[in-house]
């Protein structure tokens, strides 16, 4: 059962262009999220995330939006580059401070190509 | 830093034969996750660890797989014996609860292993 879900597996964007990411989750505990991006032969790395207790949050071109009612979260870049084309994972945490809630469930990605 | 260390980066070997893939968690970090990525199941948490202790093995695909954190600075994943369904990206990645709640892993460069 896929608590994370990124229905997009490959997105295609104009350099210049938004490009849009999304993420559905279907477990109610989650309530903070991250994305992180990934170049072939690396490992993932930190990108963005957001609490629950907001519904926005800005690094640079970089804009997260999480709509808990809807169980939804996007990442929009503005301007894409040709540098941002990587494979985009939208992870999540479960409340609280225990151990427990230290674990991620990830996404399976969405590969974003940013043409020139 | 020099951020979470794993070896080897690459590994060929033949089925039945064991594997030991090595890991150095970013110091002061007091989370381990290891992680297998595959086509088809995307990122797999494998087992976590927090302060040397294994939190939730249940990742681990079958008795073959252990894992051990001798101390704070040092984690094994082991294979024995390998298959060729075991080839994959190991990762092994980082966290610290003192993080100011935002539960962010950082992940090492990872392991290719394929199984011949």
């Amino acid at each position: 059962d896929q608590q994370v879900k990124q229905n997009s597996p490959s997105l295609s964007v104009q350099e210049g262009r938004i490009s849009i990411l999304n993420c559905d989750y279907t477990n109610s505990m989650f309530d903070y999220f991250l994305w992180y991006k990934k170049y072939p032969a690396e490992g993932p790395t930190f990108l963005i995330s957001i609490s629950s207790i907001k519904d926005k949050n800005e690094d640079g071109r970089f804009t997260v939006f999480l709509n808990k009612s809807a169980k939804h979260l996007s990442l929009h870049i503005v301007p894409s580059q040709p540098g941002d084309s990587a494979v985009y994972f939208c992870a999540a945490s479960a409340l609280g401070s225990g151990a427990g809630s230290y674990q991620l469930t990830f996404g399976k990605g969405t590969k974003l190509s940013v043409i020139p | 830093d020099a951020g979470v260390i794993q070896s080897p980066r690459h590994e060929v070997t033949e089925m039945g034969q064991e594997v030991t893939l090595r890991c150095k968690p970013i110091s002061g970090h007091d989370y381990l996750f290891w992680y297998r990525q595959t086509m088809m199941r995307g990122l797999e948490l494998l087992i976590y660890f927090n302060n040397n202790v294994p939190i939730d093995d249940s990742g681990m695909p079958e008795d073959r797989f252990s894992a051990k954190m001798p101390n704070a600075s040092f984690s094994t994943l082991k294979i024995q014996p390998s298959e060729p369904r075991d080839s994959a990206v190991y990762f092994c990645a980082s966290s610290s609860a003192s993080d100011r709640g935002r539960k962010t892993q950082y992940f090492g460069p990872g392991t290719r292993l394929l199984v011949l």
